[in-house]
């Protein structure tokens, strides 16, 4: 099947600092990819739909200019967390659409923000 | 955000039995639904999809069942083996102008050896 990677897959950081991370569609291309936020023991929480070439689409309630989205090209979308905190800990999860069957995801990139 | 619930039910079956996992859907214009693996630390991984004209679909060893009266999605493992502890999520296609999917709250099971 279709892959997806994100990196890094874990990543420390102190409070006040950004982190970026970055999602990849590896032998595909993707045009519309989405980022998925979860806390332990919760289900996937839709954060925002990232737009190759376009603004990013956030669902309610989710800060765009905390979480920046950039799509820069058809196999690449990034997720900075800007001015972390801890409350920002949790596991981040791309996905992608390929060829408009079926959606597939990365592995997740945990963050833990002291 | 988006999401369906914030509990994590949990089910335990005997090794070699067979375990259903049940969903219930809120949206009646999705058509498209899926379930999805997530064992721990790891990204969810497809088992299994349904498109809204079909009532049932089988795959290996997994069967999934959809109700579109009741809103309502199964997922069924034959033979039930100690691999298949993880989380299950359902999921769903709103049909939106980017097919959003829209997870379920989740169903951890556990296989008793």
């Amino acid at each position: 099947g279709a892959v997806v990677s994100q990196h890094p897959s874990r990543v420390i950081c102190k409070s006040g600092t950004s982190v970026k991370i970055e999602c990849r569609s590896l032998d595909f291309q993707a045009t519309t990819m989405f980022w998925y936020r979860q806390f332990p023991k919760q289900s996937l929480m839709l954060m925002a739909t990232s737009n190759e070439g376009s603004k990013a689409t956030y669902e309610q309630g989710v800060e765009k200019d905390k979480f920046l989205i950039n799509h820069a090209s058809l196999t690449l979308s990034t997720l900075t967390v800007t001015s972390a905190h801890p409350e920002d800990s949790s596991f981040y999860i791309c996905s992608a659409w390929y060829q408009r069957e079926t959606q597939y995801f990365g592995p997740g990139t945990r963050l833990l923000v002291l | 955000g988006e999401s369906v619930g914030l509990h994590l039910p949990t089910l335990s079956v005997q090794e070699g039995d067979n375990s259903i996992i049940n969903c219930a859907y809120s949206n009646s214009a999705s058509d498209y639904f899926i379930w999805y693996k997530q064992e721990s630390g790891k990204g969810p991984q497809f088992i299994i999809d349904i498109r809204s004209n079909m009532d049932k679909r089988q795959g290996q060893r997994v069967t999934v069942l959809l109700n579109k009266t009741v809103k309502h999605l199964s997922l069924q493992i034959a033979a039930t083996q100690p691999g298949d502890s993880a989380v299950y999520f359902c999921a769903e296609d709103r049909k939106t102008s980017y097919d959003k999917v829209i997870f379920g709250p989740g169903t951890s099971l556990s296989v008793i050896p």
